[in-house]
């Protein structure tokens, strides 16, 4: 069974740098697409992207393109998420989550990671 | 891409049965069977409870159900219990080269 788990808690400062980690136990992940999702307080899921593990082929949701950056280690499982140069804005919980891809098309997210909080905040 | 439209909340006691819709448009909802419905308890990871508008994962009660009319996605909660209680998303396939998904903008189900 593929367990994902993902990096602890961060509080940042605006401006400032962060790459969260997403990594799969149990089997490995090298030909599955595994999604980034951002739940902001109060608010509800949005689709940030997608990486394909064994060639890190990346899609990003429009709104997301250019705010973040998706990358896949694929020796150790793992897949990250990072800001260069954080927002207030970017506050939210962020999950991964593998997805079902069928014939080419996305399916749906299984399994989810625990989630990683990230706090921006001068 | 636009999310889908989900009513903010829904409520119902326990043993009854409750609707949720997830409305899209021909470009999403209406034009593929890629729904999936997710339930989100707080502080939870979230769960897939219901996969391609109807199929259910192993392990996922036959009290939850889905379905599909033109553009609008719904999901059925039979015999309300109250671990039913939380946050529930739409989500669909939005049918471009990039792998586009959207999701709805969840309903929090209160089980009464």
């Amino acid at each position: 069974e593929v367990q994902l788990v993902q990096s602890g808690a961060e509080v940042k400062k605006p401006g400032e740098s962060l790459r969260i980690s997403c990594k799969a136990s149990g089997h490995t992940l090298n030909n599955y697409w595994i999604g980034w999702v951002r739940q902001m307080p109060g608010k509800g899921l949005e689709w940030i992207g997608l990486i394909y593990l064994r060639d890190s082929d990346t899609r990003y949701s429009p709104p997301f393109q250019g705010q973040v950056t998706i990358s896949a280690d694929e020796s150790i499982n793992t897949a990250y998420l990072q800001w260069s140069s954080l927002k207030a804005s970017d506050t939210a919980m962020y999950y991964c989550a593998r997805l079902e891809v069928v014939t080419g098309i996305p399916n749906y997210f299984d399994p989810w990671g625990q989630g990683s909080l990230v706090t921006v905040s001068s | 891409q636009s999310a889908l439209t989900q009513p903010p909340s829904a409520s119902g006691s326990p043993g009854q049965s409750v609707t949720i819709s997830c409305t899209g448009s021909n470009s999403d909802v209406g034009g593929y069977n890629f729904v999936s419905w997710y339930q989100h308890h707080p502080g939870k990871a979230p769960k897939v409870i219901i996969y391609e508008v109807s199929k259910r994962p192993s392990g996922v009660p036959d009290r939850f159900s889905g379905a599909k009319s033109g553009n609008t996605a719904s999901l059925t909660v039979s015999g309300l219990q109250a671990e039913d209680e939380a946050d529930y998303y739409c989500s669909s396939y939005a049918g471009t080269n990039n792998l586009d998904l959207v999701f709805g903008g969840g309903t929090k189900l209160t089980v009464l």
